[in-house]
């Protein structure tokens, strides 16, 4: 079975720094996909990026990139520019494939708290 | 747009009783699913559907019950709730095909007593 594993259960940032949070991942599939969600505390859940296992190139939604390094199946997300509203809970995910009902799987969780 | 509907937003239980949480959808998503958020373990799959009138079995189904009689609803039944059971509850649904994201309704915090 896959499995996510996020080892940092909390992090904390100084406001316009930069902060990365980690994210491996247990597989045996070449087609699979990554996704980083985050849970304000609102407890909505949002994407913040995602990321297909086919593709070389980093995937970036303007703070956040992600560095993919397939071999080593690890899969870190990056944010710019630390922000107050991007204090949340992110969830680092797993779905192998694109057909059916492949199921998305999560890491257990990071706490970033921005310090202002 | 509504999006994903969950009701209601939280709720208490004395251990034994039991109970349905809702959820609706009004984006024609053949993929409906419930999670159990627990600190410390991240999200986890309860049951999933993929469509009208199929459902399974996700990683932790012990103690639920699901349906999908329509494309549009999937309810959560708790048969007879425990304190294990205390959770945030949500419900996600997608296109079958491609690689649309999950969309998550609000959750809904249970407690049992």
């Amino acid at each position: 079975a896959q499995t996510v594993t996020q080892s940092q259960p909390e992090m904390s940032v100084q406001e316009a720094e930069t902060v990365t949070l980690s994210c491996t991942y247990d597989t045996s599939e070449s087609d699979y996909y990554l996704f980083w969600y985050k849970q304000p505390p609102s407890r909505q859940m949002i994407l913040v990026i995602r990321q297909e296992a086919y593709k070389q190139q980093n995937a970036t939604e303007n703070r956040f990139s992600v560095n993919f390094q397939k071999a080593a199946k690890s899969f870190s997300l990056k944010i710019s520019d630390s922000q107050l509203g991007d204090a949340a809970m992110y969830f680092c995910a797993y779905r192998r494939g694109l057909q059916g009902a492949q199921k998305l799987v999560f890491g257990q969780g990071t706490r970033l708290t921005i310090n202002p | 747009n509504a999006g994903v509907t969950q009701t209601p937003k939280f709720q208490v239980l004395k251990t034994g009783q039991s109970m349905t949480l809702q959820c609706a959808q009004d984006m024609n998503h053949e993929y409906m699913s419930w999670y159990r958020q627990d600190p410390g373990m991240g999200l986890r799959l309860i049951h999933y559907s993929v469509g009208a009138g199929i459902t399974d079995q996700g990683e932790v189904p012990n103690g639920y019950n699901v349906s999908r009689s329509t494309t549009e609803d999937f309810p959560l039944r708790l048969l007879s709730a425990a304190p294990s059971q205390t959770s945030v509850y949500f419900c996600a649904s997608r296109p079958l095909q491609g690689l649309s994201p999950l969309h998550f309704g609000n959750g809904t915090r249970l407690t049992v007593t």
